[in-house]
């Protein structure tokens, strides 16, 4: 079956230092991935997404992701994190038939910043 | 720009009551979703419509009806609320085939 997982329900790393979450996926074919944020009481924002192609992806506010299929993995990375990271980062996957792209998340991982 | 606006942003239900979540967007978007957030269980999909008119079941359909009159519009239902859920529903819309997801802001339901 289709799947995402994020092994990590939380992380806490200090102000500065790098970071990385990771994501798992279970997929039949070529997948299209993606990393979501979400700020309190706000919805999911996209951080970046990986079509077929160059592995490194670059994405928003200095994050970036690398595609793996032999690890079947796509984490997010930063190089250094700032207190306005502090959110929940979801992975995804897409069943990306046309007009349909329904997409299938991770459990989340909470992301925490100490000062 | 565009934007999806989901109203109310707060829902307060009794056990066994039909509740009604609105979701608007003004993208001209073809495709749109109705997801559900637990918290530890990231966001699963209930109904999602490719058009005016067209409903699509998710994974956790059961328990909703969904409504796409309009193509700006989709409303999903709670059949009959449950006593203590508490979740966040968003809604979302895609634009033509691989195109962006844009989400709302969410929904939070609480159940007394």
């Amino acid at each position: 079956a289709q799947s995402v997982t994020q092994p990590d329900a939380r992380v806490t790393v200090s102000e500065g230092a790098s970071l990385q979450l990771r994501c798992k996926y279970s997929y039949f074919g070529t997948p299209y991935l993606f990393w979501y944020v979400q700020y309190p009481r706000q919805g999911l924002q996209l951080l970046l997404k990986y079509y077929p192609g160059d592995p490194v992806v670059q994405g928003v506010n200095g994050f970036e992701a690398e595609f793996s299929k032999s690890n079947s993995s796509f984490h997010l990375r930063k190089a250094s994190v700032h207190w306005s990271d502090w959110a929940v980062y979801f992975c995804a996957v897409s069943q990306m038939n046309y007009n349909q792209g329904k997409l299938i998340f991770g459990q989340g991982t909470k992301l925490s910043i100490k000062p | 720009g565009g934007i999806i606006t989901q109203t109310p942003k707060f829902l307060i239900g009794q056990e066994g009551q039909k509740l009604t979540l609105k979701c608007q967007q003004n993208f001209n978007h073809d495709t749109m979703y109705w997801y559900r957030q637990d918290s530890g269980k990231g966001l699963r999909l209930i109904y999602y419509s490719i058009t005016e008119n067209d409903l699509q079941k998710g994974d956790l359909s059961e328990g909703y009806d969904a409504s796409r009159e309009k193509k700006s519009s989709f409303s999903l239902t709670v059949t009959s609320a449950q006593k203590n859920e508490m979740a966040v529903f968003l809604c979302a819309s895609m634009g033509p085939a691989n195109s962006d997801y844009t989400f709302g802001s969410g929904t939070r339901l609480l159940v007394i």
